[in-house]
């Protein structure tokens, strides 16, 4: 099954800087990778999304980026604020199923 | 976007009890939902997929007697912890599809005492 992995587990950046979170996958026939958000005890927001028909997508400060060859992809967070501090989940699927599986998380946490 | 309603949030029960956590599709149908487990600081781990009208799909090392999983109707299933025991407690949360993007319900935060 598809595995995977995400790095770093944790993240501390100062207000303003960029923050980039990096995730592999095991399963070249995934083709959908979303990023969730989490704040504590409260459900996982998706953020952003990518398909593996597209190298990049931005939505204002956030982008991601994807390799298929390489299989890894990408958050990146610019100009962070402390409200960007939660826990940011990649996933994996394939189209056609819902199974989503996870990356293990990473801490962000933003200083003013 | 799509919602997905979860109930309840909070639950706290005695070790040897069963509860029912139920996952609402406001307003959309789903055929299929998910159900996952989080423990503190960890993430998300799928424990079954609940399917509308048939038995659910349980995931390697998930006890299908335990966490019983019922898909009733269109826009409800539930997870009923059965014998729960305090190493039960956790984080519960489901899932369904729409189109291409997946939501989440609020959770359910369980407490075995």
């Amino acid at each position: 099954g598809e595995n995977v992995e995400q790095h770093p587990s944790t993240l501390s950046v100062q207000e303003g800087d960029s923050a980039v979170i990096k995730c592999t996958y095991s399963d070249s026939a995934s083709n959908y990778f979303p990023w969730y958000k989490q704040e504590l005890g409260k459900r996982p927001q998706l953020i952003i999304d990518i398909r593996s028909n597209v190298g990049e997508k931005k939505d204002q400060r956030i982008a991601v980026t994807l390799n298929k060859t390489a299989k890894h992809f990408s958050l990146h967070i610019t100009e962070t604020q402390p409200e960007d501090s939660a826990v940011y989940f990649c996933a994996a699927s394939k189209t056609g199923y819902s199974t989503l599986t996870f990356g293990k998380g990473t801490m962000l946490l933003v200083s003013p | 976007g799509a919602v997905v309603s979860q109930h309840p949030s909070r639950v706290i029960c005695k070790s040897g009890t069963s509860v029912k956590i139920e996952c609402r599709s406001l307003d959309f149908q789903a055929t299929t939902m998910f159900w996952y487990r989080q423990f503190p600081k960890q993430s998300l781990m799928l424990m079954a997929t609940s399917n509308e009208g048939s038995k659910a799909t349980y995931e390697q090392g998930v006890e299908k007697d335990k966490f019983l999983i019922n898909h009733a109707s269109l826009t409800l299933s539930t997870l009923t912890v059965t014998s729960a025991h305090p190493e039960d407690s956790s984080f519960y949360i489901c899932s369904a599809r729409v189109e291409n993007t997946i939501y989440f319900g609020e959770g359910s935060w369980l407490t075995v005492v």
